[in-house]
């Protein structure tokens, strides 16, 4: 079955660049009938697509409006993985942030979640 | 993009009784290839969401038979035919017809 493994840290300071990458088991990140995607949650904002990945011939990646100018989602074929990078973060960014499967236009699989906190 | 509005916010049930949520979107979710991506996620304290349905009705494997969706168009319901007490939870419905995925306000269900 598949699994996805987030890792990363749980604070960051303001300005400053949160990286998280989510490890897949049961899959592959190169799977052309896959998407890999993040996604946040958060009291304000609720449930909120972030962006993703996915490998069609070529890598493509598709971005939300609201954080397309500070948002990279990178794939890592040699370790079956893909990562979050969200540059110049405030407080606002505070959320729990979920890699997920995206399969046939559902989220099927999820991550177990990493809450990050933006303070100095 | 699709707005995903959800009622109610919260809804006590008693267990054993049925529940409905209803989920309704800002525009029609019908896909160029004639379906429907609906989908309904179950959201336990302190976990991650799981999704129960798929394409309105499709339930996922490992989802209890007392979960079941319909719907058509625009609105869309979750029914719980007889609630039991690991149903405790917030529900959220997501549409993955047109992007971005959106998803709704979720409704909280709490035991009586």
């Amino acid at each position: 079955q598949v699994q996805l493994q987030q890792s990363g840290p749980g604070l960051v300071k303001p300005s400053q660049t949160l990286s998280l990458t989510c490890a897949i088991s049961g899959d592959s990140v190169s799977s052309n009938i896959a998407s890999w995607n993040w996604i946040r949650q958060s009291p304000s904002r609720g449930l909120e697509w972030l962006g993703r990945t996915f490998y069609i011939s070529k890598w493509y990646n598709d971005y939300a409006v609201s954080v397309k100018s500070r948002i990279t989602i990178n794939p890592d074929t040699s370790r079956n993985q893909f990562s979050l990078q969200l540059n110049s973060v405030t407080p606002e960014d505070t959320a729990v942030y979920y890699c997920a499967r995206e399969l046939a236009r559902g989220v099927d699989v999820w991550g177990q979640g990493t809450t990050v906190t933006v303070s100095s | 993009d699709v707005v995903m509005t959800q009622s109610p916010l919260s809804l006590p049930v008693t267990l054993g009784q049925p529940a409905s949520i209803s989920c309704r979107s800002s525009q029609s979710l019908v896909y160029s290839d004639g379906n429907i991506y609906l989908n309904w996620f179950q959201q336990r304290p302190g976990q991650s969401p799981r999704r129960l349905i798929y394409k309105v009705s499709n339930r996922d494997s490992g989802a209890p038979d007392r979960f079941s969706g319909s719907g058509s168009g625009t609105d869309f319901t979750l029914k719980i035919s007889r609630v039991e007490a690991e149903d405790v939870g917030i529900y959220y419905c997501m549409q993955g017809t047109d992007w971005p995925p959106t998803f709704g306000g979720g409704t909280k269900v709490e035991i009586k």
